[in-house]
């Protein structure tokens, strides 16, 4: 399967600031998403990264805060802005290839706001 | 609405035990699913998928429609197999909606 890289793969942010996240694919992918992990708890997807479109939302997420750019099928990029302490969690970006294969993800990014 | 449901957040072990990871699902479509594991620093990756039927790492796990399950079994549990499992669901869209995950810690 494909291997994606993610950067930072760790940060501590001051409240109010923004960071952005990157994810590159070493192949073309169809369908590229970002997750949340919140401490114990699962992944929650924030939305679908669609090359050339704006991002699919999930419920409770929005594009004012979590602006998405996927620029082509290999490359997405997700940033928190105006961050508070709530959003202090782990960040993933996930690719997805076609029908039959598996996704795979990046490493994360545990973001810490203070 | 889909969902995944994994009722062990922490489950022990000794080693050579036989373990289990219940997974129990509610989704009105056919149901795809899926096994990923997190060992201790490493990214999320698959494990296995119903669709395969293969046993990975000596893990199999069998989709049980009636009783809307996929547990997660292996006869004889090893010290590496210590890490968190996760329990996916893929539905329409190619979205995946995850378990809250079973921390399985195999005692030496």
């Amino acid at each position: 399967s494909a291997v994606i890289s993610q950067k930072p793969s760790r940060d501590i942010c001051q409240r109010g600031t923004s960071l952005t996240i990157q994810c590159q694919v070493d192949s073309q992918v169809t369908m590229m998403f970002w997750y949340r992990q919140q401490p114990g708890q699962s992944l929650t997807l924030i939305a679908t990264a669609n090359q050339g479109s704006e991002a699919t939302y999930e419920s409770g997420f929005v594009i004012d805060k979590f602006p998405i750019s996927r620029p082509n099928l290999t490359f997405s990029t997700l940033t928190v802005s105006n961050m508070s302490p709530e959003d202090s969690s782990i960040y993933l970006c996930s690719g997805y290839g076609t029908e039959n294969t598996e996704a795979f993800f990046g490493q994360g990014t545990r973001l810490t706001v203070v | 609405a889909q969902r995944v449901t994994q009722p062990e957040k922490l489950l022990s072990v000794f080693k050579g035990a036989p373990v289990e990871l219940k997974c129990n699902y509610s989704y009105s479509g056919s149901p795809e699913l899926f096994w990923y594991v997190q060992y201790s620093r490493q990214r999320l990756q698959l494990l296995l998928r119903h669709i395969s039927r293969e046993s990975i790492k000596g893990f199999t796990a069998d989709l049980n429609k009636g009783e809307t399950s996929f547990h997660l079994k292996k006869p004889f549990a090893q010290e590496e197999d210590s890490a968190m499992y996760y329990c996916a669901l893929r539905y329409t869209g190619n979205q995946f909606y995850f378990g809250t995950g079973t921390s399985l810690t195999v005692i030496p």
